[in-house]
């Protein structure tokens, strides 16, 4: 099946650093990969739409500025929250969809990236 | 707009029982896709199954099945035989359009199965 990695798992900064989460497919190539973030015992909120060799597509109310998305290549997507303050804090996961599942629209999920803000 | 609505924040089964959990949604695209995803306390997604709003006959895999009212736009998940391990967080979700379009989620039903 369908393999996305995501690293770290578990990340704690300190306010005002930043903080980059990277999202691998290991076995498949991802043109297309989507960011959600999760606050504890919520749903999952779609942040932004990662297109390969474009720019990502951000939801309303996310600002782009503080969330940087790069899709570089067919199997690697990065999050980087930039100057993290403690709000920022949450479980950041990544998803995918393989050309596979183009049609249905299956999202394949990455573990999951829980960031602490000091 | 796109909406998904689950009502229940949490529900109890005994073990080897079924269960059902509720989903209504919201679209005013003729094409799109529901699915449900169980996210167990480690924090995974995991696909359980799939609906296309075109599809005649209700999704089933294995011990779980959609009950697909495309009338009412409910598509609720049926467990059956439930199972320790199925105690989780169940997301239900939808896609408009064809593929490549993002998937909004529900709230989540937290499933309690006690033994």
């Amino acid at each position: 099946g369908a393999v996305v990695s995501q690293h770290p798992s578990w990340v704690i900064c300190k306010s005002g650093t930043s903080v980059k989460i990277e999202c691998r497919s290991l076995d498949f190539q991802a043109t297309t990969m989507f960011w959600y973030r999760q606050f504890p015992k919520q749903s999952l909120m779609l942040m932004a739409t990662s297109n390969e060799g474009s720019k990502a597509t951000y939801e309303q109310g996310v600002e782009k500025d503080k969330f940087l998305i790069n899709h570089a290549s067919l199997t690697l997507s990065t999050l980087t929250v930039t100057s993290a303050h403690p709000e920022d804090s949450s479980f950041y996961i990544c998803s995918a969809q393989t050309t596979g599942t183009l049609v249905t629209g299956e999202l394949f999920f990455g573990e999951g990236s829980r960031l602490t803000v000091l | 707009a796109q909406k998904i609505t689950q009502t229940q924040p949490g529900m109890f089964v005994q073990e080897k029982e079924a269960v059902t959990l509720d989903c209504t949604y919201d679209t005013s695209d003729p094409s799109y896709g529901l699915f449900w995803y169980k996210q167990p306390s480690s924090g995974e997604m995991i696909f359980l199954i799939y609906q296309g709003s075109y599809d005649q006959q209700n999704a089933t895999e294995g011990r779980y099945s959609l009950n697909f009212q495309k009338a009412r736009k409910s598509a609720n998940l049926v467990i059956s035989a439930s199972q320790l391990g199925d105690s989780a967080m169940y997301f239900c979700a939808m896609r408009e359009g064809a593929g490549g379009f993002k998937t909004i989620f529900g709230a989540g039903t937290r499933l309690f199965v006690k033994a």
